[in-house]
């Protein structure tokens, strides 16, 4: 099936840091997703993009809908302790028939007070 | 807190064994997902229900089924299990089944099996 590549796999940073974390595609999609997964939880969506070119903020984190429509990526401004958890980037692809979502791997982001 | 609503939270079974896991969707959403999360696989789509009817399928194994009742409400049954089915398995449901529709995750089922 589809597949999402995210990068990086995991991040280990200082409180305060900046984060960036991207995904890209082989084929194209018209909607990318931002979810955040706690320990034990659901992902969490954190900010949805619709067009190409579109970037899109949701206080800390801004995201942006690359304009070949095949990647995406994901910053966080001034990391806080909270911000632990893993990243997932999930694409609509341009041919789906109903609204599943194709996954990437994940960011396992982790910050050191 | 999603509103998404999937029951049991934890569940532990012996091999070949069948298990019924289950899913309320959000207040007013049509449509409901089912993804199985392992460590090794990540998140994998299995299988999309509309008002009641399959709208798409993912890489849904024959021993694995699922419906979507009148109520809205979904199961996802799991039969002849094997230990490679241990995995956290989501729920999600959407307004609509159409592309452009937020999906909102239920916090999960973890079946474990033995």
């Amino acid at each position: 099936g589809q597949q999402l590549n995210q990068s990086p796999q995991s991040m280990f940073i200082q409180e305060g840091e900046d984060v960036s974390m991207n995904c890209t595609s082989s084929s194209i999609f018209n909607t990318w997703l931002w979810y955040k997964q706690d320990p034990g939880e659901g992902p969490v969506l954190l900010i949805a993009l619709y067009k190409a070119g579109e970037l899109t903020s949701n206080g800390r984190l801004t995201a942006q809908f690359g304009i070949t429509r095949k990647d995406s990526f994901l910053n966080i401004s001034a990391s806080i302790p909270s911000d632990v958890g893993i990243y997932f980037c999930a694409g609509r692809p341009n041919n789906n028939a109903g609204n599943m979502l194709t996954f990437g791997g994940g960011t396992r982001l982790m910050v050191k007070p | 807190d999603s509103g998404v609503t999937q029951t049991p939270k934890h569940l532990i079974t012996a091999t070949g064994q069948r298990v019924t896991l289950r899913c309320s969707p959000r207040s007013g959403d049509l449509s409901v997902y089912w993804y199985q999360q392992s460590l090794d696989q990540g998140l994998q789509f299995l299988i999309q229900y509309y008002n009641g009817e399959e709208r798409a399928k993912g890489n849904i194994l024959e021993r694995f089924s699922a419906q979507q009742f009148p109520d809205l409400h979904s199961e996802l049954n799991l039969s002849s299990l094997e230990l490679g089915d241990s995995a956290l398995y989501f729920c999600a449901s959407s307004v609509q089944g159409n592309s452009g529709n937020t999906i909102y995750f239920g916090e999960g089922s973890w079946l474990t099996v033995v």
